[in-house]
């Protein structure tokens, strides 16, 4: 069981927008440490898409966006294109873990 | 240029030690602030961070796992050695290191390729 929870599936068609939620608590997400969110083509190592809640890696497209509040956060994916069709993961800290959290993982089709 | 390589059987039986090695260059583990961790993916599921070694000798440990894992470093051959005890079929997956910095919540921009490790008899 993550301590940070993802809806296990989410879709959308080409061109629409989607969002993934990633909700924690007080001991991670609740207690300020940052969200950040990885993107796994099948067979392939994650690749880093948002850091520090919002923040884009250099050739992340804009497409791409991160947020916060409170003991969530949400990775957004406009203009959904059929390359976007992975999964994502969030990740952050847990003070009562003293490392690092990984939330379950959710599976994009892009319909 | 990053790169990080990791090493190791790709097959162990139940209770036996796993060793595995990460190889990395482009980067030096006595700079201050520079970090490597391992996690690993068990096929079809999440990814779990398992330990950290840090530029100043600190090692952190995933607490569920703490009393089986041992990390390591040797600064002169880039290297990273992760050892897991008493291993299960349970421990099946794909380990990866990466390159992180310390922080209050550090995240992962470089990864190696991975490594399955399958645990049988």
């Amino acid at each position: 069981q993550s301590l940070l929870t993802q809806p296990p599936s989410v879709s959308g068609a080409p061109g629409q927008r989607v969002t993934i939620s990633c909700t924690g608590s007080s001991s991670n997400i609740g207690a300020g440490y940052e969200v950040h969110w990885y993107q796994q083509l099948p067979g392939r190592a994650p690749k880093l898409l948002i850091y520090g809640n919002n923040n884009r890696p250099s050739g992340v497209p804009d497409r791409f966006s991160g947020s916060k509040s409170g003991t969530s956060a949400s990775l957004a994916i406009a203009g959904l294109q059929a390359e976007d069709e992975s999964d994502y993961y969030c990740q952050s800290y847990d003070s009562s873990l003293s490392g690092s959290v990984f939330g379950g993982g959710t599976k994009l089709t892009v319909l | 240029q990053v790169t990080l390589r990791e090493s190791g059987p790709a097959l162990v039986k139940p209770t036996q030690t796993l060793t595995l090695t990460c190889t990395f260059s482009g980067f030096s583990l006595s700079t201050s602030g520079m970090c490597v961790s391992w996690i690993r993916q068990p096929p079809g599921k999440a990814l779990e961070w398992l330990a950290r070694t840090d530029w100043d000798d600190d090692t952190y440990y995933n607490t569920s796992l703490k009393t089986r894992l041992t990390i390591s470093k040797d600064t002169s051959k880039n290297q990273v050695v992760l050892t897991m005890t008493n291993m299960d079929p349970v421990d099946t997956a794909t380990y990866y290191c990466t390159r992180h910095y310390s922080g209050s919540s550090p995240y992962f921009a470089s990864w190696g390729q991975g490594t399955l490790v399958t645990v049988s008899s």
